[in-house]
C-alpha cells in the first residue's frame, strides 16, 4: 500500500513563528503536493514539486514556500505565520499519469 | 481549462436507502475522473477512477460511478447506505494531455457532505 505521512496532526503555533511541514511517501513517486482545506472551499493547491528540488507554484502560493532535496520527502515552511493561515494542510503524492495519494492531514492553528 | 462543479453542498440519506452524488465537469475532450472520500479529520482516500473504457467503474466500498459524456457528469453511486458512509466526498478532474507534467494537476470540486440518518 502507498503511504504517504505527515510529521504531526495537529499543531499549535503563535503569530509569527516559523513553521515546518513535513510530508514523506514511501513509493518512489515523481510527484508532490500541499494542498490547504478550508470549509467552503475545498482543496486549493499551494506548491506542488514533480522532482527533486524543483517546484511550481500552485494556486495560492503567497506566505508559503517549500524544500525537496529527497525524492521521498516535500516540505511546507510558512515563514512567518499568520492566523489566516489557520487551516487543514494535506500533502499527496502521485506517480506520473496516476491517481494522488494523500496523508492524514495536518490541522494547524496559529494564535 | 478544466474545472468541476459538486451542485450538492450537503446531503442526508437514510440508513440502506441508495446514494448518488453528482459530479459534472467542463473539458473538451474526456478528461481524466475520481471520486475521493473523506472522513471527519483524516486525508482523502481514492473510492475510484475513470481514465477510459468501461463507462462504468466500481470502486472500493460498495462505490460505482458511471462517466456519461453526453452530460459531463461523472455520478457517483451506492445502492445501499451505512452509516459508516457519513463523510465528504470530492470529485476531482484532470487533463490526460497535460498529465503528470506541471500542468497536470487535478482540480477538485468543493465537496459534498454525505450525512446518514438511522
Amino acid at each position: 500500500d502507498v503511504k504517504v505521512t505527515q510529521s504531526s496532526r495537529y499543531l499549535v503555533k503563535r503569530t509569527g513563528e516559523k513553521v515546518f511541514l513535513e510530508c514523506v511517501q514511501d513509493m518512489d513517486h515523481e510527484n508532490m503536493f500541499w494542498y490547504r482545506q478550508d470549509p467552503g472551499l475545498g482543496l486549493r493547491l499551494i506548491y506542488f514539486s514533480y522532482d527533486v528540488k524543483m517546484k511550481e507554484k500552485g494556486d495560492i502560493p503567497e506566505g508559503y514556500s517549500v524544500s525537496r532535496e529527497k525524492k521521498e520527502r516535500f516540505s511546507l515552511i510558512l515563514e512567518s505565520a499568520s492566523t489566516n493561515q489557520t487551516s487543514m494542510y494535506l500533502c499527496a503524492s502521485r506517480q506520473t499519469a496516476y491517481e494522488q495519494y494523500f496523508g492524514p492531514g495536518t490541522r494547524l492553528t496559529v494564535t | 481549462a478544466q474545472s468541476v462543479t459538486q451542485p450538492d453542498i450537503h446531503i442526508t440519506v437514510s440508513e440502506g436507502a441508495s446514494l448518488e452524488l453528482r459530479c459534472n465537469y467542463s473539458y473538451g475532450a474526456t478528461p481524466y475522473l475520481f471520486w475521493y472520500v473523506q472522513s471527519p479529520g483524516q486525508g482523502l482516500q481514492l473510492l475510484l477512477k475513470y481514465f477510459s473504457g468501461d463507462t462504468l467503474v466500481q470502486g472500493i466500498k460498495g462505490f460505482e460511478a458511471e462517466f456519461k459524456r453526453s452530460q459531463s457528469s461523472f455520478n457517483l453511486r451506492k445502492p445501499s447506505v451505512h452509516w459508516s458512509d457519513a463523510a465528504e466526498y470530492f470529485c476531482a478532474v484532470g487533463a490526460p494531455e497535460n498529465y503528470g507534467g506541471s500542468q497536470g494537476n487535478l482540480i477538485f470540486g468543493k465537496g459534498t457532505k454525505l450525512s446518514v440518518k438511522p
